[in-house]
């Protein structure tokens, strides 16, 4: 089976340029994590979803950063303008419940911009 | 607002010693995750404790829940290379669907 697929594994863009993270959650599965991790900050939950609908994004850092869930099978992580602190890997997690369940995470994108 | 302390943030160990990390949380929390990351790697779920007091085993790996569901350990027994990597505990909040992850406790074998 299929695990959660993240693309694109590595992003390198300018600051100022806008980013798309992309996330496709395991079949099945309704709710959906964003993270990001740094050596800094360590992992923050960014938002997160359940059935398509954004439950709690208090971990979103700023206005420029967006994410959405257009159906079951796909979400985004947008973040325009881009700067250089948001440089990290940034992971998408799905699960097959909300709160009762184990997450599994995809590989990562890893995130420079300069 | 609800938080989960998670100590020590290192531990250095010679491998066959035994390792713990400790998390706490702030509030009762309704069940409590395990999460294993490699070097490199993403966070791989190992378990989940749910009941009061629940103790689970994994063969080295030791996962306990407290009586007030606000506590919880993992102790790794004569620790392998194959060990190393950084252990997670994440909790939801017992009031609210709120997830707190713990900061992670790295396991480094010393050579």
């Amino acid at each position: 089976d299929a695990g959660v697929i993240q693309s694109p594994r590595h992003e390198v863009t300018e600051m100022g340029q806008e980013v798309t993270l992309r996330c496709k959650p395991i079949s099945g599965h309704n709710s959906l994590f964003w993270y990001r991790q740094t050596m800094m900050r360590g992992l923050e939950l960014l938002i997160y979803f359940n059935n398509n609908v954004p439950i709690d994004d208090s971990g979103m850092p700023e206005d420029r950063f967006s994410a959405k869930m257009p159906n079951a099978s796909f979400s985004t992580l947008k973040i325009q303008p881009s700067e250089p602190r948001d440089s990290a890997v940034y992971f998408c997690a799905s699960s097959f419940q909300l709160s009762n369940q184990p997450q599994h995470f995809g590989d990562g994108t890893r995130l420079s911009i300069l | 607002g609800q938080q989960v302390m998670q100590i020590p943030q290192y531990q250095h160990v010679q491998e066959g010693e035994d390792f713990t990390t400790y998390c706490n949380s702030s509030t009762t929390l309704s069940n409590i995750q395990w999460y294993k990351q490699r070097p490199g790697g993403h966070p791989v779920f190992l378990i989940q404790l749910v009941k009061s007091g629940e103790v689970k085993k994994q063969k080295r790996l030791t996962f306990q829940f407290g009586e007030a569901k606000k506590n919880s350990s993992l102790h790794i027994t004569a620790t392998q290379t194959t060990d190393v990597g950084t252990y997670f505990c994440a909790g939801w909040g017992d009031s609210n669907y709120q997830l707190i992850w713990g900061a992670g406790t790295k396991l480094i074998i010393k050579p």
